[in-house]
């Protein structure tokens, strides 16, 4: 069965710091895709990214980036030079390709507080 | 273009009583999804539909859930008899139908049952 854990809870950072996200997952597929989504205090979830689980390029958006190994199970998360606006609450999930429909399985979220 | 809708955005109910929560999804969307998250846990996938077909219902807690999509539109998701751990937040989503799967799922911004 799937798997997405992330194991921070809670990360405090000053504003302009760096800020890494873990998130690990467990699949017996070997297509599947991962998903960052940002829920901000207004509730909704955000998609950030997608990665499809044959594709290890790292990604960069902006002050966004993604490291994906497969070796490893992580598909991990940086937002450099952090701002305020940037706190909210960060879910890793997972998709699977031979499961039915799309569902998505969630990690359990990691919260990031960036104070000025 | 509308996002996701859901209504109402907070619903504060007694044990035994019936609720009823409404998702509105993009338009021409055919896939829509419901997860939950209950005390602060992961967010879990409750059931997904293909226009007003159940691809799949496999997350529902238990009979006492009811989802309808009539019409192929919105979405509704009936609890009766509510219990203390339904509590939590209803999250419906969204995505186009494509031929592919790890497709992006828009999110609503969640309805926060509340049984007392």
């Amino acid at each position: 069965a799937q798997k997405v854990t992330q194991a921070q809870t809670e990360i405090s950072v000053v504003e302009k710091e760096d800020v890494t996200l873990d998130c690990v997952y467990e699949t017996r597929d070997t297509t599947y895709y991962l998903f960052w989504y940002k829920q901000p205090p207004s509730g909704e979830l955000v998609f950030l990214i997608r990665r499809n689980s044959f594709d290890e390029q790292n990604e960069i958006s902006g002050r966004y980036s993604w490291n994906f190994q497969k070796s490893t199970s992580s598909f991990n998360f940086t937002i450099t030079a952090s701002q305020v606006v940037d706190s909210a609450v960060y879910f890793c999930a997972l998709s699977e390709e031979k499961a039915a429909g799309n569902k998505l399985t969630f990690g359990g979220g990691t919260r990031v507080l960036v104070k000025p | 273009e509308a996002g996701v809708t859901q209504f109402p955005s907070h619903s504060v109910i007694e044990k035994g009583q019936t609720v009823t929560l409404r998702c509105d999804p993009i338009s021409g969307h055919d896939n829509l999804y419901w997860y939950r998250r209950v005390m602060g846990k992961e967010i879990k996938f409750l059931l997904h539909f293909v226009k007003e077909s159940k691809q799949d219902e496999s997350g529902m807690p238990n009979n006492r859930f009811l989802a309808e999509r009539t019409g192929g539109t919105y979405s509704t998701l009936k609890v009766q008899p509510a219990e203390l751990e339904d509590s939590g937040v209803y999250f419906c989503a969204s995505s186009p139908r494509t031929s592919g799967r790890g497709d992006e799922q828009f999110f609503g911004p969640g309805t926060r049952l509340t049984v007392l």
